[in-house]
């Protein structure tokens, strides 16, 4: 089946630096990915939908210049987190509809 | 646009017997249902899915059963075990073509031994 590799799995910064996330496909190309953040004991919310070649689109209330995603290639998108403060500690997720949905496996960010 | 609500949001069970999760969904457009598995700290991981051509879904000891007319779908877990216990959740979706997911809240399922 399909894999995303999802890097790192966990990441602890400074308050006021940036954090990259990665999310490879291994098998198969992603023309979309979905990046999800899902706080403890909540749903998965959706973050924003990357395209390869084009511009990401973000939903309601997530600040693009704060969470900016690149999808440069068929195999990679990434999310920065810029400028992180402690609020934006959380589980990040990408999602590629491939074979249902596959997900990667997760960053769990934490800002001190 | 879609909204999935999901019902309870904790079931407590004991070792052996069934658990059923339900959800409603509002956009009588989507066509996909699926459900996921996600222990602490990890990826949700598809347990069962059914499509809206479909009433009815089983996978051993899972069961997905739609109502398009309703709008509700649910998750049937029958002769539950301790490492059923984790968070599910339902989701809908317009397809699997670059179509979201719009998730439901999420049912933590706690058995008891």
């Amino acid at each position: 089946g399909a894999v995303v590799s999802q890097h790192p799995s966990r990441v602890i910064c400074k308050s006021g630096t940036s954090v990259k996330i990665e999310c490879r496909s291994l098998d198969f190309q992603a023309t979309t990915m979905f990046w999800y953040r899902q706080f403890p004991k909540q749903s998965l919310m959706l973050m924003a939908t990357s395209n390869e070649g084009s511009k990401a689109t973000y939903e309601q209330g997530v600040e693009k210049d704060k969470f900016l995603i690149n999808h440069a290639s068929l195999t990679l998108s990434t999310l920065t987190v810029t400028s992180a403060h402690p609020e934006d500690s959380s589980f990040y997720i990408c999602s590629a509809p491939v074979y249902g949905y596959t997900f990667g496996s997760g960053t769990r960010l934490t800002v001190v | 646009g879609e909204n999935v609500e999901q019902h309870p949001s904790t079931l407590s069970v004991q070792e052996g017997d069934s658990a059923v999760i339900k959800c409603t969904y509002s956009d009588s457009a989507s066509n996909y249902f699926p459900w996921y598995k996600q222990e602490l700290g990890k990826r949700p991981q598809l347990i069962i899915d059914i499509r809206s051509n479909v009433g009815e879904k089983k996978d051993q000891r899972i069961a997905v059963t739609l109502n398009k007319t309703a709008k509700h779908f649910s998750l049937h877990i029958t002769e539950t075990q301790p490492e059923d216990s984790a968070v599910y959740f339902c989701a809908a979706s317009m397809g699997d073509s670059n179509y979201q997911l719009i998730w439901g809240a999420g049912t933590k399922l706690i058995i008891k031994p």
